[in-house]
């Protein structure tokens, strides 16, 4: 069946410090979502990506989607601490079940 | 704005009990989605419903069932509880874009 891997598990960053984590699928995706997961709280939508190839901004945050939609990226430049959280990738495959990825808990030290 | 609402937040039970968790959607969207997370897990999906009828079902034990009734709430039934079932239950609904995530049920078992 379709499997998300995500990377890193963890990261821990100083403040002002970029961050970067990644998703690849087994299979072609038709579309992939990203959530934030406060600690104790509930998986937040962030965006979805459709394109190939497509790249989305929002402030300090960018996702990409890689060309062959299997792969795709969230990149936050110079943290703050309130992006602490974990950040899930979710991919939707043909057959429309949305599998999410094991997450990457991001930690920063002021 | 309206959000996805679960109640209890809080539920604590013995082995071998059952349990009730309710979910009612965003008014007007269409798809109503279970999950189960774990402690520093992603969110595992159970079941879901299209416009009251199961729509897919993922890793959900013959000993949950759920449904979503004529007014689109739903309720996800877990009998013989055992210890393995202590998790955060999220329940999220839909309907085009990402899936709008309650703040989750808390089961304990004991």
């Amino acid at each position: 069946g379709q499997q998300v891997m995500q990377i890193p598990q963890y990261q821990h960053v100083q403040e002002g410090e970029d961050f970067t984590t990644y998703c690849n699928s087994s299979t072609t995706l038709s579309n992939i979502q990203w959530y934030k997961q406060r600690p104790g709280g509930h998986p937040v939508f962030l965006i979805q990506l459709v394109k190939s190839g497509e790249v989305k901004k929002q402030k300090r945050l960018t996702f990409q989607f890689g060309e062959a939609k299997k792969n795709s990226s969230l990149h936050i430049t110079a943290t703050q601490t309130t992006d602490v959280g974990t950040y899930f990738c979710a991919g939707r495959g043909s057959n429309y079940k949305l599998t999410f990825g094991k997450g990457t808990l991001l930690t920063v030290n002021p | 704005a309206a959000g996805v609402i679960q109640s209890p937040r809080h539920l604590i039970k013995e082995k071998r009990e059952t349990a009730t968790l309710k979910c009612y959607p965003i008014p007007r969207h269409d798809t109503v989605y279970w999950y189960q997370q774990g402690p520093g897990q992603d969110p595992q999906f159970l079941i879901s419903f299209y416009e009251k009828m199961q729509s897919d079902k993922g890793s959900i034990p013959d000993r949950f069932s759920a449904q979503q009734f004529s007014d689109y709430h739903s309720e996800l039934n877990m009998s013989s509880l055992e210890l393995g079932d202590s998790a955060l239950y999220f329940c999220a609904s839909s309907y085009t874009h990402g899936y709008t995530f309650g703040s989750g049920t808390r089961l304990t078992v004991v």
